[in-house]
Formats: structure tokens, C-alpha cells, sequence
């Protein structure tokens, strides 16, 4: 597609519940980027892929956060056993390479209760 | 890591005048982005750029890259250009993190 595509919207977990979010890149792109911006405020890099390879994961939180880009399927970030402090959105984003514009897609609005 | 600096937080201007957002690094870096966050949150990148400047209608963002500095500039503004202006940096020497700045909100007055 011509846009970034990131489901659902919304998702609102319980607290330690397991929450998955998706992102299909736009047809052509080889990287794509996660991002988590906390209540409207400073944006933080999580991950980005190069096709299904992970390229830097230095911003991933090690223990509850796994992502993943398989050939054919949506990207997906997953986060297990949420917290509170997971409530955030969480945005992708797509380049055709590396060192071009990176499209983002519309978010998914996390809310952990 | 790279500390990334914004000035101003805020900034409120009148239409039709001239804008200057600015952002540090510490670190020397490979590329920077600027980034445009709509009121209703919605994300557009604006340039990325490793060198000298770029021009896309109204915006103009230059950087420097021995003073670890850039500079976003809107000629002509618009109320329509209120948003959250958001400095992001690549790390260099072979690190692709990406490390932002908290980003400054703009507001132009009709």
C-alpha cells in the first residue's frame, strides 16, 4: 500500500496482560522502525529491521518487548505481562532505505490498566 | 549515548512571521530528522539531512555539522504550521540509534 498501516488503533490491556500491535510497512520499503511516545512526550526508538533482519535494537526493553518482520505478514511488536508504564503509543514507520524519509504510520494507542 | 537539546520548549508567533527552531547533539552523528507532530498526533517527516541544507516549500532546515547544531526554519507561517516540532539524530561511526529531542511546540496566531 501508500501509507504506513498500524493495528488496531487502540488496545486497552489489564496489567500483565500480553498486548501484540502491528505494522504493515508501505510495498517497497525494506526498513521499517518502532517508536513509543509516553503521554504526548518525548519519542523513543525501540527497533528497526532491515527486510525480516533486526537492524539496531539497542532502544528495546530486554525482558517484555519481542518484535518481529516475516516475510509476507504485517510486522509485529509484542509486548508480554504489560505495565502500567507501557501505556504510551506506539508509532512505525517505514524507508525505502536507510538514509530516506521514513513514513509513519497513524499509531496504536496502548492503555494499560 | 547522544543528548539532543531543543530550543525553544514553546514558542508562540504571529502569522506571516519567520520561525527558528533549533537543535544540539553532543555526539557527532551520521543524519538528523527533523520530525512534524500534528495536534491530533499524527507524525510527518519533515528532512533528514547529513549535510548543509535542505528546501521543501516554506521549510528550510540547515545543520552544521561541526557545531553539532541544526536549525529548522518556516518562512511565512501559518497557523496551520502549529504543531510539535521534534529533532531526532542517527549516532555515527557505524551506530544506527536514534536519539530525540523533546520536541517544540509551535503555535502561529492568525
Amino acid at each position: 500500500g501508500e501509507e504506513v498501516a498500524q493495528t488496531p488503533k487502540h488496545l486497552v490491556r489489564g496489567e500483565g496482560q500480553k498486548a501484540k500491535l502491528y505494522c504493515a510497512p508501505i510495498k517497497g520499503h525494506s526498513y521499517v522502525f518502532w517508536y513509543q511516545q509516553v503521554l504526548k512526550n518525548e519519542f523513543k526508538f525501540l527497533i528497526s529491521f532491515q527486510n525480516e533482519n533486526v537492524f539496531d535494537e539497542t532502544g528495546m526493553p530486554k525482558e517484555r518487548f519481542s518484535a518481529k518482520c516475516l516475510p509476507n505478514s504485517p510486522c509485529s511488536l509484542e509486548i508480554q505481562a504489560t505495565k502500567l508504564e507501557d501505556s504510551a503509543v506506539y508509532f512505525c514507520a517505514s524507508s525505502r532505505v536507510f538514509t530516506e524519509t521514513q513514513y509513519f504510520g497513524p499509531g496504536t494507542r496502548l492503555l494499560v490498566l | 549515548k547522544n543528548e539532543v537539546e531543543q530550543s525553544p520548549q514553546n514558542l508562540t508567533a504571529q502569522e506571516g512571521e519567520f520561525i527558528t527552531i533549533n537543535c544540539s547533539y553532543s555526539v557527532g552523528i551520521s543524519a538528523l530528522h527533523w520530525l512534524q507532530q500534528h495536534p491530533g498526533g499524527g507524525i510527518v517527516s519533515l528532512f533528514m539531512l547529513s549535510s548543509g541544507k535542505k528546501k521543501h516549500g516554506r521549510l528550510i532546515a540547515t545543520i552544521n555539522i561541526q557545531e553539532k547544531h541544526s536549525s529548522l526554519h518556516i518562512t511565512a507561517s501559518h497557523p496551520r504550521d502549529s504543531a510539535v516540532y521534534i529533532c531526532g539524530v542517527h549516532s555515527g561511526a557505524g551506530s544506527y540509534q536514534l536519539t530525540f529531542g523533546k520536541g517544540t511546540k509551535l503555535s502561529v496566531i492568525p
